[in-house]
C-alpha cells in the first residue's frame, strides 16, 4: 500500500509567520503535488514536482514556495502566512496518473 | 468558467436507490478521466477511471461522452457507506497533472 504522510493534521499559526508543511511518500514515486482545498473551490494545485530539485508552478503558487531535496519528501513553505491561506492542504504523489493523497493538514492562520 | 464543473449537491437518497452524477469539462483536448471519492475529513481516493467505452465496477458505472464533454457516475443499490463527496477529475495534457471538480456530495439515508 502506498503511504503518504503529512507532518501535522492541525496547525495554528500567526500572520507573518513562516510555515513549513512536510510530506513524505514511501513508494518511490517521481511526482509529488501540493493542493489546497476550500469549500466551493475544490482542490487547487499550488506546486508540483517531477523529480528531485525540480518544481513547477500550479494554478495558485503566489505566497508559497516548495522544496524537494530528496525523492520521498516534498515541502510546502508559506514565507509569511496570511489569513487567506487558512485552508486544508493536501499532498499527493504518483507514478503515473493515479494520485495518492496524504491525510491533509488543516492550517489556521490567525 | 470552471474547467471541471459539478453540481455540489447534496444529493439525499434512500438506501437502495439509484443515483447519477454528471460532470462537464471545458477542454475538448482532455486525455483521461476519473472519479475520486472523498469521505468527510479524509483524503480523496481513486474510485474508478472512466473509459470511452464506459466501464462498470460492481454497483458503479462510469461513462464518458466526448462529443458533449461530460462524464457520468451511476451508483445502483445505494448503501449508507456510499455517503461521501465524489470528485470528477480530468487529465488535460497526458502528463501527470489532474484537474479536480468541486465535488458532488451524496448522502444516503436509511
Amino acid at each position: 500500500d502506498v503511504k503518504v504522510t503529512q507532518s501535522s493534521r492541525y496547525l495554528v499559526k500567526r500572520t507573518g509567520e513562516k510555515v513549513f508543511l512536510e510530506c513524505v511518500q514511501d513508494m518511490d514515486h517521481e511526482n509529488m503535488f501540493w493542493y489546497r482545498q476550500d469549500p466551493g473551490l475544490g482542490l487547487r494545485l499550488i506546486y508540483f514536482s517531477y523529480d528531485v530539485k525540480m518544481k513547477e508552478k500550479g494554478d495558485i503558487p503566489e505566497g508559497y514556495s516548495v522544496s524537494r531535496e530528496k525523492k520521498e519528501r516534498f515541502s510546502l513553505i508559506l514565507e509569511s502566512a496570511s489569513t487567506n491561506q487558512t485552508s486544508m492542504y493536501l499532498c499527493a504523489s504518483s507514478l503515473r496518473e493515479e494520485q495518492y493523497f496524504g491525510p491533509g493538514t488543516r492550517l489556521t492562520v490567525t | 468558467r470552471k474547467e471541471v464543473e459539478q453540481d455540489p449537491g447534496p444529493f439525499n437518497v434512500p438506501e437502495g436507490a439509484t443515483v447519477a452524477f454528471n460532470c462537464t469539462y471545458s477542454n475538448s483536448a482532455s486525455q483521461s478521466f476519473f472519479w475520486y471519492r472523498q469521505d468527510c475529513r479524509k483524503e480523496p481516493k481513486l474510485l474508478m477511471s472512466v473509459y470511452s467505452s464506459g466501464n462498470e465496477d460492481g454497483r458503479f458505472t462510469a461513462q464518458l461522452n466526448r462529443a458533449s464533454q461530460y462524464i457520468s457516475l451511476l451508483i445502483r443499490d445505494s448503501k449508507l457507506s456510499d455517503s461521501a463527496t465524489y470528485l470528477c477529475v480530468v487529465n488535460y495534457n497526458a502528463g501527470n497533472m489532474l484537474t479536480f471538480g468541486g465535488g458532488t456530495r451524496l448522502m444516503v439515508k436509511p
